[in-house]
């Protein structure tokens, strides 16, 4: 089954250092790889995709993630983080079914950022 | 970016009654939208998906007889929760995809409704 993986519940950092929320992936073929920020009774909003092309994506935010073939990962970085950071964080993968796709999300990370 | 309402944010209502939720695409035409279903402090569960003026594709587990999906045009989409219990009770969002659009790999979501049946 194609799927993602997020192996950490909650990460926990002190504001102004940096930050990675660890995903890898289990796809057959190019992954199409995503990244989704969820605040507090909201919707999820958009951070950054891989599809093709540079490994490094940056993304909203000064978010970026590295693609990395040969680990299968897609981990979220960000180089110096802010409490306002402070957020749930889903990685996903758009499986593809025949002519249909869909978004498969991993179980979410919680990242804590304190002062 | 691309705007994705729903209505309402929050609804409370008794069991056996029916609810409607609503989602528009406010700038761009969604010809697929997606039903997600959030239980708290876990991931989005995807309901359905539909396109614009077919019937919707339930994921398996889903009673499609229970939770109605209309998408009769290409910026509205409604998911009608029918004789809702207790146990309906989450957060549902929508989402919506512009397939033929510049960015056809993106989908935008809304801000969720938060259903509480009593």
């Amino acid at each position: 089954a194609q799927s993602v993986a997020q192996p950490e519940d909650q990460v926990n950092v002190a504001e102004g250092n940096p930050l990675t929320v660890k995903c890898t992936y289990s796809v057959s073929g190019n992954p199409y790889l995503f990244w989704y920020v969820q605040y507090p009774n909201r919707g999820l909003q958009f951070l950054l995709k891989y599809i093709t092309g540079d490994n490094l994506v940056k993304g909203s935010y000064g978010f970026e993630a590295e693609f990395n073939k040969s680990q299968t990962s897609f981990h979220l970085k960000k180089p110096s983080a802010l409490v306002s950071d402070s957020a749930l964080y889903f990685c996903a993968v758009r499986v593809f079914t025949g002519t249909a796709s869909k978004l498969t999300f991993g179980t979410g990370t919680r990242l804590q950022v304190t002062l | 970016g691309a705007v994705v309402s729903q209505h309402p944010s929050r609804v409370i209502c008794k069991s056996g009654t029916s609810v409607k939720i609503e989602c528009r695409s406010l700038d761009f035409q969604a010809t697929t939208m997606f039903w997600y279903r959030q239980f708290p402090k876990q991931s989005l569960m995807l309901m359905a998906t539909s396109n614009e003026g077919s019937k919707a594709t339930y994921e398996q587990g889903v009673e499609k007889d229970k939770f109605l999906i209309n998408h009769a045009s290409l910026t509205l989409s409604t998911l009608t929760v029918t004789s809702a219990h207790p146990e309906d009770s989450s957060f549902y969002i929508c989402s919506a995809r512009d397939s033929v659009g510049t960015r056809p790999h993106e989908q935008y979501f809304g801000p969720g409704t938060r259903l509480t049946v009593t």
